[in-house]
């Protein structure tokens, strides 16, 4: 069966410092990965997806990139975060089935 | 106009009551819709979805599309305490971009 792995679950950083989240998917081969950021009574914005490996597309112009080094890998980064990219962060895949999409955990990312 | 609307409740229900959730879109090329349980600081986890118009069970939970309407009703049968959550809906049109509803969120009272 298909699993998704999100790390860290809970992160704070301080204002100016890097950032890397980390998503992994086992059991499949060839997703589509999303990164999501959520936040209290806005729902889910999409950031950042990709159709396989070094392809990514930015849904969001912001302060956030993405990379996708392996199949089953997906990493969200920054060089400087910022007081606005405290928020619930969401990794899903997305397999043969179009638009049925499956999350993590999640990150708690909180920058102070 | 807002492509989905979700009513964000708060809804309280007592336990094993009828639960009924509804999520209205804009869109008439959505195919694919979807319905999310979420529960405090935890990932969303896809209860159901369906494929075009038409009803589908799985347990207790009943999810019901109408097309003709613009209208998506998730329906829960004898609710548990265990079912206090939000619930997201959501849609696609086939492409990469789901759009979702903010979500609402349920408490079961036991």
């Amino acid at each position: 069966s298909q699993t998704i792995h999100q790390w860290p679950a809970t992160l704070v950083q301080p204002v100016g410092s890097p950032l890397s989240l980390e998503c992994t998917v086992e059991g499949t081969s060839n997703p589509n990965l999303y990164w999501y950021r959520q936040a209290a009574g806005r729902g889910l914005q999409l950031l950042f997806y990709s159709v396989g490996i070094g392809q990514i597309s930015s849904e969001v112009p912001q302060n956030l990139s993405a990379s996708r080094p392996q199949d089953r890998q997906f990493i969200l980064s920054s060089k400087k975060l910022l007081l606005s990219d405290s928020g619930f962060y969401l990794c899903a895949w997305e397999g043969v089935t179009k638009n049925i999409q499956y999350f993590g955990a999640g990150t708690r990312l909180s920058v102070l | 106009q807002k492509e989905v609307e979700q009513d964000p409740g708060p809804l309280s229900v007592p336990e094993g009551a009828i639960v009924s959730l509804n999520c209205t879109y804009s869109n008439s090329a959505f195919q694919y819709f979807m319905w999310y349980r979420q529960y405090s600081r935890k990932g969303p986890e896809l209860l159901m979805y369906t494929y075009s118009s038409g009803n589908k069970e799985d347990g207790r939970f009943t999810a019901q599309v109408d097309k003709s309407s613009k209208y998506i009703s998730l329906f829960i049968r004898d609710s548990q305490p265990s079912d206090s959550a939000t619930y997201l809906c959501a849609q696609g049109a086939g492409s990469y971009q789901l759009t979702f509803g903010k979500g609402t969120k349920l408490s079961v009272i036991p």
